[in-house]
Parts: C-alpha cells; structure tokens; sequence
C-alpha cells in the first residue's frame, strides 16, 4: 500500500524563522508527483510546492523550498522568513503517475507562527 | 475570475435523507475529483472524472454517487447507505489527466474548492 506520514502533529515558529516539516511516503513507484498543500483556519486547501520524482533540482517557490531524497523517500518542506500568515495545517501529498490523478495524504502538521 | 465553487458552505441532513453537494469549475479543466476530510485527519478520494460521462470511485466510494454530463460540474450524491457523512467535503480539478499524451508538466496538479461542511441531525 503506498502511504504518506507526518509525524510531526504540531509545531511552533516564531515570526522570521526558518522551519522544516518532515514527510516520508512509501511506494514501489518510479513515476510519481510530490506536492505540499497549506489549509489555513478558512480549510481552503491552497498548493505550496510541487515535486516531479524525475527532477533531482528540489523545487523552490519565494520562501518555500523542499528537500527531495527519492531514495529516502523523504520530502520535507521549509518555510524560511516565517510569517503569520503561514499558520496553517500543512499536507504533504503523493501521485503516482499511472492511477488517474489519485492523491494521496499524509496526516497533516499543525503548524503555528508566534509573533 | 476563475476557479472551483462549491454550494451550499454548510448543509445538515436528516437521518435517512440523501443530499447533492455541488462543485463547478470555469478552469476548463478535464479532471474533477471528490475527497472527505475527518478532523485531524488527512483527505481521501471518493470519486474522481477524467473526461464527461465517465468516472471512478476512489478509496471510500460506498454510501456516495456521482455524476458528470458536464465538464464544468461534478456533483456528489451523499446517499443514506452512507452510515457516518459528517465531513468535510472538498472538489477538486486538475487540467488533465491524461499522463503520457499530456507530458511532463503542471497538468497534474490539482486545485481545490472552498468546501461544504456537511452535518448530519
């Protein structure tokens, strides 16, 4: 079964740190999409950062940044320049390439940024 | 503007009665899915559509019926098979979904609705 785990439930940053949210996925797969999803307290779900598994390059956006250890299985997610608005649940998320767009969650990190 | 609606925000049902959640997107996307989230928990799919007239159920399908004669509109039927619907419920779309044809690229990625919370009496 392929599986996505966060084992952090919660984590605390204060306002301008840098903070890393850790995700490990199982899979036999070779072809596969990683992403990170933010749902603030509105439970709008809203796209942080995608991985495409063939890109060794880890993917960046402003001041978000992954790090992608394929053989690992590991995709964490840091936030550096915290901001309040960054308090939200965080999604780590897997697609196999060949299952109709299935995704896949992890369990979710609550993460708060202290002022 | 452009994006995914979904209605009503909050919906309550009786014991025994089936309710229609709506999802429409203007995004021209091919692909629209149905997830349920379950607090502290994470989503899972219940059904998803890759082209009009044609989809698949998903990991927890059972209790749940959908429909798509149009490629903007995606409706999900929570039926009174379904024995614990209060939920979360959240559509999304995503351009396409047709991998190798499509190639490498953005195509895959899916976006989400504002969600209806669905609460049963």
């Amino acid at each position: 079964a392929q599986t996505v785990t966060q084992s952090q439930p919660e984590m605390s940053v204060q306002e301008a740190e840098t903070v890393t949210l850790s995700c490990t996925y199982d899979t036999s797969e070779n072809n596969y999409y990683l992403f990170w999803y933010k749902q603030p307290p509105s439970r709008q779900m809203i796209l942080v950062i995608r991985q495409e598994a063939y890109k060794q390059q880890n993917a960046t956006e402003n001041r978000f940044s992954v790090n992608f250890q394929k053989a690992a299985k590991s995709f964490s997610l840091k936030i550096s320049d915290s901001q309040l608005g960054d308090t939200a649940m965080y999604f780590c998320a897997f697609m196999p390439y060949n299952q109709g767009g299935k995704l896949i969650f992890g369990q979710g990190t609550e993460l708060s940024v202290k002022p | 503007d452009g994006g995914i609606t979904q209605s009503p925000k909050y919906l309550f049902r009786k014991e025994g009665q089936n309710v229609t959640l709506s999802c429409e997107q203007n995004l021209n996307h091919d692909a629209m899915y149905w997830y349920r989230q379950d607090p502290g928990q994470g989503l899972r799919l219940i059904y998803y559509s890759q082209i009009v007239n044609d989809f698949q159920k998903g990991d927890i399908a059972e209790g749940y019926s959908v429909s798509r004669e149009k490629k903007e509109s995606f409706p999900l039927t929570v039926t009174s098979a379904q024995k614990n619907p209060t939920a979360f419920y959240l559509c999304a779309s995503s351009m396409s979904r047709i991998g190798g044809l499509a190639g490498w690229g953005d195509t895959d990625t899916q976006y989400f609705g504002p969600g209806t919370r669905l609460t049963v009496l």
